[in-house]
């Protein structure tokens, strides 16, 4: 079965400290990778993503970083802010514009 | 540009009954998901339409069906409505690689 796991289940960081959250997949046709971050009452809103070619990928202070012998990747939240508080949801799809299998989900709490 | 709408926000129905819920795709786009988003469980793939045609489900019951108009707007009916359906149902368009969703609605059986 296509399953994407995801860790660790909550995280508490202080503020201005690097949040990290940790995902391993199995399926290895999965080729592209999105981090989706969703805030209580709202839809999930898609922060960034990668394909197995490059390593990593950063987009202001939201880098992922990308393991294909290890079949894991990860994202990385620099300078955290109270604003960052959201559930963060890895996922992984074949080919893009297919259905993507979603990890369980990481509940981030950055506190002041 | 307008995002990805979906109706209505809340839904409160009772077992047994059907309930029909409805997705506005981005301007464009011409894929149309759907996700089931229960407590506890993560969000669940439930359905795909691209272009008119069912492309693919998810490991859903038949009572769970849908279609996808000529503009590419999309409804979910969920038939024989159970408790365990309870849930934030979400639709995401999509034009080739990202998938955008919408806030969803939230169906409450009682």
């Amino acid at each position: 079965q296509q399953q994407v796991k995801q860790s660790p289940q909550s995280l508490i960081v202080q503020k201005g400290g690097i949040s990290i959250i940790n995902c391993a997949y199995e399926n290895t046709a999965f080729d592209y990778f999105p981090w989706y971050q969703q805030f209580p009452g709202k839809g999930p809103a898609l922060l960034i993503a990668i394909r197995p070619d490059v390593s990593e990928k950063k987009e202001g202070r939201f880098t992922i970083s990308f393991n294909k012998s290890a079949k894991q990747f990860s994202l990385h939240i620099m300078d955290s802010q109270p604003g960052d508080s959201a559930t963060y949801f890895c996922a992984a799809s074949v080919s893009g514009n297919t259905p993507l299998v979603f990890g369980k989900g990481t509940r981030l709490s950055v506190i002041a | 540009e307008a995002g990805v709408t979906q109706s209505p926000t809340h839904l409160i129905k009772t077992r047994g009954q059907q309930a029909t819920l409805r997705c506005s795709p981005i301007s464009g786009h011409t894929s149309v998901y759907w996700y089931q988003q229960a407590l506890g469980l993560g969000l669940q793939f439930l359905l795909w339409y691209d272009e008119g045609e069912e492309r693919n489900r998810g490991n859903f019951p038949p009572r769970f069906s849908g279609r996808q108009f000529p503009n590419y707007s999309s409804e979910l009916n969920v038939n024989a409505l159970e408790l365990e359906d309870s849930a934030l149902y979400l639709c995401a368009s999509s034009e080739v690689n990202e998938q955008f969703f919408g806030p969803g609605t939230r169906l409450t059986v009682l």
